[in-house]
């Protein structure tokens, strides 16, 4: 397997613009989460998922964050209007059942100018 | 609240060198715990895992032991190499599903 999967690695928008993060999360896991990085506040999960449905959001900060998961194998994270604040790493991760391990994707960079 | 408190928050060392890094919890009541690596402008790469009911895990030069009863785990890196330089965090599993991270411990291993 490859992997988790994230795309674009590198994103830079414009404050106002939507903004699509996209994740393949590794085949059979059955938890997909995401995951924010920054300086100040390290990484803050935001939503995770089980068999596709979303279990926990209480993470996100605002309504202009959702997310979606339409099947097993693809996540979205969608932030709509994007603002500099957002600027921040975005990571996707996947697990199967039980104890098992965490998986993370590279990441995507978001930059909102 | 769960707080995972990792110190140093950074570390040099020569080449060479044995050393332990330290991830405190403040609730014993866990699942698990993983390390992970992480290189800079990278993704989270898992070095072990140590389930509740286990005391310790080894990998190569990486061992990871667990003290559930005093919140801590030491991930002891023997030999070091200029290539292990990385931010090391720890991630504490309480319930089934989420976890929480330390801030990190970013290692120098100078050659």
């Amino acid at each position: 397997d490859a992997g988790v999967i994230q795309s674009p690695r590198h994103e830079v928008t414009e404050m106002g613009q939507e903004v699509t993060l996209r994740c393949k999360p590794i085949s059979g896991h059955d938890y997909l989460f995401w995951y924010r990085q920054t300086m100040m506040r390290g990484l803050e999960l935001l939503i995770y998922f089980n068999n596709n449905v979303p279990i926990d959001d209480s993470g996100m900060p605002e309504d202009r964050f959702s997310a979606k998961m339409p099947n097993a194998s693809f996540s979205t994270l969608k932030i709509q209007p994007s603002e500099p604040r957002d600027s921040a790493v975005y990571f996707c991760a996947s697990r199967g059942q039980g104890g098992s391990e965490a998986f993370f994707g590279q990441g995507t960079r978001l930059t909102v100018v | 609240k769960q707080e995972v408190t990792q110190i140093p928050a950074a570390l040099s060392v020569p080449e060479g060198e044995n050393l332990v890094l330290n991830c405190s919890f403040t609730d014993s009541a866990i699942y698990n715990l993983q390390w992970f690596r992480q290189d800079p402008g990278k993704g989270l790469t898992s070095l072990l895992l140590i389930q509740s009911s286990q005391r310790e895990q080894t990998s190569g030069r990486l061992n990871a032991s667990l003290d559930k009863s005093s919140g801590r785990s030491t991930l002891y890196i023997a030999a070091s190499q200029p290539g292990d330089s990385a931010t090391y965090l720890c991630a504490v599993r309480y319930n089934f599903n989420k976890f929480y991270f330390g801030s990190g411990t970013k290692l120098n291993v100078k050659p």
